[in-house]
């Protein structure tokens, strides 16, 4: 079983609305991200988490919190977006190995924030 | 920064070969993927080499990559209609398992 799911598979939401974004695997990987992807561009890493912990955040602003609760789990908050945070968020998820890792990827939410 | 190019378009024939290119400039590869996006979808591997590797085959997909010109390609044998998506190309590098992607190249199928 390769499978990386999300929910909801589609988000519209205003400016001054929290919503949160979930991703699970069940692959006993032990490494997680979230990556954001805009029309006809590739994807953008924002967070990985290692071992739960945050390991890298590519200066995301502040009104992206991700969380992760367990290894199988992750989570990404979303607070007062703007219209340019509208994308594709993919969840992805490896073993943990570092350089030698292969990430699988789940098939996204499409967030639209008015 | 490092950049990993690839063509934006590509169109085959149903049935011949394509053959999707990637370059990169960073030689510290490890290893190196090709995934497949279909319209509104996540991303799919596909396949993947490591950067001690020339070649690698699985079923209809050839991976070849030559380290010297910093070059990686895709071939898909026999394509079909299924095949239509954006394929991206990909890189870990030593001591960080942070992907780069390539641009994207997006494959049509002339019937």
């Amino acid at each position: 079983d390769t499978e990386v799911t999300q929910t909801p598979k589609h988000l519209v939401m205003g400016m001054t609305n929290k919503k949160s974004l979930k991703c699970e695997q069940h692959m006993g990987h032990r490494a997680m991200y979230w990556y954001k992807q805009k029309a006809k561009k590739p994807p953008e890493l924002m967070f990985v988490y290692s071992y739960e912990k945050l390991s890298i955040n590519e200066s995301v602003p502040s009104r992206f919190s991700p969380e992760c609760p367990n290894s199988s789990l992750l989570n990404l908050h979303l607070h007062a977006l703007q219209p340019e945070d509208s994308a594709l968020y993919l969840c992805a998820s490896s073993p943990g190995q570092g350089a030698t890792d292969t990430q699988y990827f789940g098939p996204g939410t499409r967030l639209t924030v008015l | 920064g490092e950049d990993v190019e690839q063509s934006l378009f590509l169109s085959v024939r149903e049935g011949d070969s394509s053959v999707i290119n990637c370059t990169y400039t960073d030689s510290s590869s490890t290893y190196l993927y090709w995934y497949k996006q279909e319209p509104g979808a996540g991303l799919q591997l596909l396949t993947y080499i490591f950067s001690n590797m020339d070649m690698k085959q699985d079923q209809r997909l050839t991976v070849l990559l030559n380290k010297k010109d910093k070059h990686l390609s895709l071939r898909i044998a026999d394509t079909q209609t299924g095949d239509s998506a954006i394929y991206f190309c990909a890189r870990t590098h030593f001591g960080n398992e942070k992907l780069t992607f390539g641009t994207g190249t997006r494959l049509t199928i002339i019937p």
